[in-house]
């Protein structure tokens, strides 16, 4: 069974438009992640929660914005979508925020057009 | 702050040859390193961890990693490479404790020849 969820798989979006990612966890974990990768950046560090707070925000642009509505859910917002946004997202979670091993979700690969 | 560094974006090995991918790290103190491996489409999975202690472990699939404090390093090592190993390795460092998440390195692409 995976154990981390991303939905969806795919994504096709316009410019302009917004769209939710969603993550969740049944690790038990109590830190969440959000990474972006693209042949631009290989491996990019968005955010990270522990206990349901924001612990650290990389992303410079504000229209990036996790929620986490339950301990084990980690979504991710993203308005006035950019064909520059176009990359893999992933979710990834650990124990805690204590520099410990990651364990990552298949992604969602998003498209802007 | 902590830093990685994998010196090579790409490596071709020959099937059944040895392997060794470098990773080296940056940090005054004794941190937590990893090697994580990406298969094509997929997410990152955790192949091998270092935490204070023996300084060789031992991974999933006869992957094994050093630590090195003297050369700040972390290599990679396989001794007999299979065409399934064909796959993007990224080495992490860590701060232990605190408040503090991996730093990954840009990867290295690996290619098994037959």
């Amino acid at each position: 069974d995976p154990k981390i969820i991303q939905k969806p798989k795919y994504l096709v979006a316009v410019t302009g438009s917004e769209k939710i990612l969603i993550c969740e966890q049944y690790l038990g974990h109590n830190a969440m992640y959000w990474y972006r990768q693209s042949a631009k950046k290989p491996l990019e560090f968005m955010f990270s929660y522990s206990y349901q707070k924001l612990m650290d925000n990389q992303t410079a642009s504000s229209r990036f914005q996790p929620q986490s509505s339950k301990k084990n859910h980690l979504d991710l917002q993203i308005t006035a979508l950019k064909p520059d946004d176009s990359a893999t997202y992933f979710c990834a979670s650990s124990q805690e925020t204590g520099g410990e091993e990651q364990y990552f979700g298949p992604g969602t690969r998003l498209t802007v057009l | 702050a902590q830093s990685v560094t994998q010196p090579d974006a790409r490596v071709t090995v020959s099937e059944g040859a040895s392997l060794q991918l470098r990773c080296k790290y940056s940090y005054f103190g004794t941190p937590y390193l990893f090697w994580y491996v990406q298969y094509p489409r997929q997410g990152l999975q955790l192949l091998l961890k270092y935490y204070p202690g023996d300084p060789v472990v031992q991974g999933v699939n006869g992957f094994e990693a050093e630590f090195s404090k003297s050369n700040s390093s972390f290599h990679l090592r396989k001794a007999s490479v299979h065409w399934s190993d064909w796959a993007v390795y990224f080495c992490a460092v860590s701060i232990p404790g605190g408040n503090y998440k991996p730093t990954f390195g840009k990867g290295t692409s690996l290619v098994v020849h037959p």
